[in-house]
């Protein structure tokens, strides 16, 4: 099994574009939950998904927005770009309440 | 809104002594305290965790303590070995929002060899 796999692992993107990141879950997770992290800081929680819908929502803009397809996977949808979305994003899959983090795509705007 | 802060931010120390990180929490309502290693290039991987209804835990040479009381807890690494360096973080969270972790700021762990 390959864990949590996110794609793609480097993004550049200029301010004003829209990004589209992707994640599948481990085999057997059903809950995926979307992090930020800024460089040197922890990662803050952006929202999760389960069963398709958005259950939890931190403290993030509605520029930030996301899907849960039927085999568990998501995609992270952030639009209107702004400098100070370059981070590290990383997507996290659960079905026990234990969270599995992927490596994470790192997003740069220039 | 919930807030995790974590000490100290930087650690070096001799390979074979401990380390030791503290963190604080501010919402008397998290129950659960995972935390995680996070080496360069990868995603956190969690390394230990602990239930408000347990006090200490031990896993080989990693312990971890809680004092619901103060809102305290912390991360022990016995017997530190070059490959325990990494960035460590702390965070807390409830069991009806398991996916909702609030992290602290990290501690970059370095071990002198």
């Amino acid at each position: 099994d390959a864990g949590v796999t996110q794609s793609p692992t480097h993004l550049i993107k200029t301010r004003g574009q829209q990004v589209t990141l992707r994640c599948s879950p481990k085999s057997g997770h059903d809950t995926v939950s979307w992090y930020q992290q800024a460089l040197g800081q922890g990662p803050q929680f952006i929202f999760q998904y389960y069963e398709e819908e958005e259950r939890q929502r931190g403290n993030f803009p509605d520029r930030f927005s996301g899907h849960q397809f039927p085999n568990y996977s998501s995609e992270l949808n952030v639009n209107a770009l702004l400098l100070g979305d370059s981070a590290l994003y990383l997507c996290a899959s659960s079905n026990t309440g234990v969270l599995l983090f992927g490596p994470g795509t790192r997003l740069t705007v220039l | 809104g919930e807030n995790v802060e974590q000490h100290p931010s930087t650690l070096s120390v001799q390979e074979g002594d401990s380390a030791v990180i503290k963190c604080t929490y501010s919402d008397s309502a998290s129950n659960y305290f995972p935390w995680y290693k996070q080496e360069l290039g990868k995603g956190p991987q969690l390394i230990i965790d602990i239930r408000s209804n347990v006090g200490e835990k031990k896993d080989q040479r990693i312990a971890v303590t809680l004092n619901k009381t103060a809102k305290h807890f912390s991360l022990h690494i016995t017997e530190t070995q070059p490959e325990d360096s990494a960035v460590y973080f702390c965070a807390a969270s409830t069991y009806s929002s398991a996916s909702k972790i609030i992290f602290g700021s990290g501690t970059r762990l370095s071990i002198r060899p």
